[in-house]
């Protein structure tokens, strides 16, 4: 079976500095990985997604992950924190032979300090 | 193209209610969903169709019904509304089952 536990459910950052959100997941296959991002009272977009080709991603506005399966972990990392990027963060996992279905962290909400 | 979309945007019902939340899409997808998201949680699957005319049941059916009449629209009904179905829900859709889901705006429901 497969889940996904997103380890802060808050993250605070000044504007400027890094960003580190973290995800680890579970799965019994090889998984395809997302990130997706919801701003207040808004729709979810899709940020970056992993499916198996590089293990580094690129997504928009400036976000990237990395996949590392011997630490079964998939971080959302952003060089500089704008005031825009404010938001919740989803780290979500499909995998295994239901593919499709999407399996959902609970979320990680950012907060960006001027 | 307005993507996905989502009737009505927020609903308040009394419990034993019945409703209807209507799911569009114009991205000619085979695929769409129904989610709910609660405080502290990630989304959940309600239902999903991977065609016009078929439905199947997610992680969370219990209380809802589906109809998938035609392609571009997808129906999720509440027959008896309970306090425990208060919640944000998400229609999404994809063109196929490895592809990326598109999201509605959501509606915000809540049972008295």
């Amino acid at each position: 079976a497969q889940s996904v536990t997103q380890l802060d459910s808050h993250v605070s950052v000044s504007e400027g500095t890094p960003v580190l959100l973290r995800c680890n997941y579970s799965s019994s296959y090889s998984p395809s990985l997302f990130w997706y991002v919801q701003h207040p009272n808004k729709g979810l977009q899709l940020l970056l997604k992993y499916t198996s080709a590089a293990t580094l991603v690129k997504g928009i506005n400036g976000f990237e992950a990395e996949f590392k399966k011997s630490e079964t972990s998939f971080h959302l990392t952003k060089p500089s924190a704008h005031m825009s990027d404010a938001a919740e963060y989803f780290c979500v996992v499909r995998g295994g032979d239901s593919n499709y279905q999407l399996i959902w962290g609970a979320g990680t909400k950012l907060i960006i300090k001027p | 193209n307005a993507g996905v979309t989502q009737t009505p945007k927020f609903r308040v019902l009394k419990t034993g209610q019945s409703m209807t939340l209507l799911c569009a899409q114009d991205m000619n997808h085979e695929y769409m969903y129904w989610y709910r998201q609660d405080p502290g949680m990630g989304l959940r699957l309600i239902h999903y169709s991977v065609g016009e005319g078929t439905t199947a049941k997610g992680e969370v059916p219990d209380g809802y019904n589906v109809s998938r009449l035609k392609k571009q629209n997808f129906l999720l009904g509440l027959e008896s509304a309970a306090p425990s179905q208060t919640s944000v829900y998400f229609c999404a859709s994809s063109y196929n089952r490895v592809h990326e889901q598109y999201f509605g705006p959501g509606t915000r429901l809540t049972v008295t």
